[in-house]
């Protein structure tokens, strides 16, 4: 089945340690991103990836960072998270030349 | 100014009635036009995309662009209960960069 799979679904943490959610597509698509999804501000970018080794910040970067070494995983890391962190994230992902994204499940952080 | 503007309802219609969902935007660049649903503790999926100005049919959605006012629309006819969820508008821009409205809240009484 074509998916997009992230873990862990829900994680409750606290100030300052160190975090990584994982994403990983099995459709072969050039295309990863990270996205934050709040209450009145919509689903705004984190960061994107065209392809392998090839990452760019989106409209909300600071905090954030990310790593393309293979394919099919996105990582997204957060070194240092802090409250303002909690929120719910999705990992998308799409063919290069098509507008059809493939949206995960979503992690509900939330940072004490 | 945010670049697309939605209203976030919540809406709320009796089984049957047809429901029309907006989405306004600022960036005349814009070139593809999308809504995605969202059903709760779900992930967002495409519903329907366009290009161009004017209307597209798939069942018993319609999506309506009109590129010289930068507003799109989204009509459901004969709405059903499993037609409730968030329904967010979404465009992008030649550089494939995509800009989502807040979404609507939709609920289909039966």
């Amino acid at each position: 089945e074509a998916q997009v799979t992230q873990n862990p679904r829900y994680l409750i943490t606290v100030t300052g340690k160190k975090l990584t959610v994982t994403c990983s597509q099995n459709m072969n698509h050039e295309y990863m991103s990270w996205y934050r999804q709040d209450p009145g501000l919509g689903l705004r970018q984190i960061y994107y990836s065209m392809n392998v080794e090839v990452t760019d910040k989106g409209d909300v970067p600071e905090g954030y960072k990310v790593s393309r070494k293979e394919k099919r995983n996105f990582p997204l890391i957060l070194e240092s998270p802090s409250p303002n962190q909690t929120s719910l994230y999705f990992c998308a992902s799409r063919r290069a030349s098509y507008n059809e994204q493939f949206f995960g499940p979503g992690t509900r952080l939330t940072v004490l | 100014q945010k670049e697309v503007e939605q209203d976030p309802g919540p809406l709320s219609v009796p089984e049957g009635a047809i429901v029309s969902l907006n989405c306004t935007y600022s960036n005349s660049a814009f070139q593809y036009f999308m809504w995605y649903r969202q059903y709760s503790r779900k992930g967002p999926e495409l519903l329907m995309y366009t290009y161009s100005s004017g209307n597209k049919e798939d069942g018993r959605f319609t999506a309506q662009v009109d590129k010289s006012s930068k507003y799109i629309s989204l009509f459901i006819r004969d709405s059903q209960p499993s037609d409730s969820a968030t329904y967010l508008c979404a465009m992008s821009d030649p550089g494939n960069q995509f800009y989502f409205g807040t979404g609507t809240s939709l609920t289909v009484i039966p």
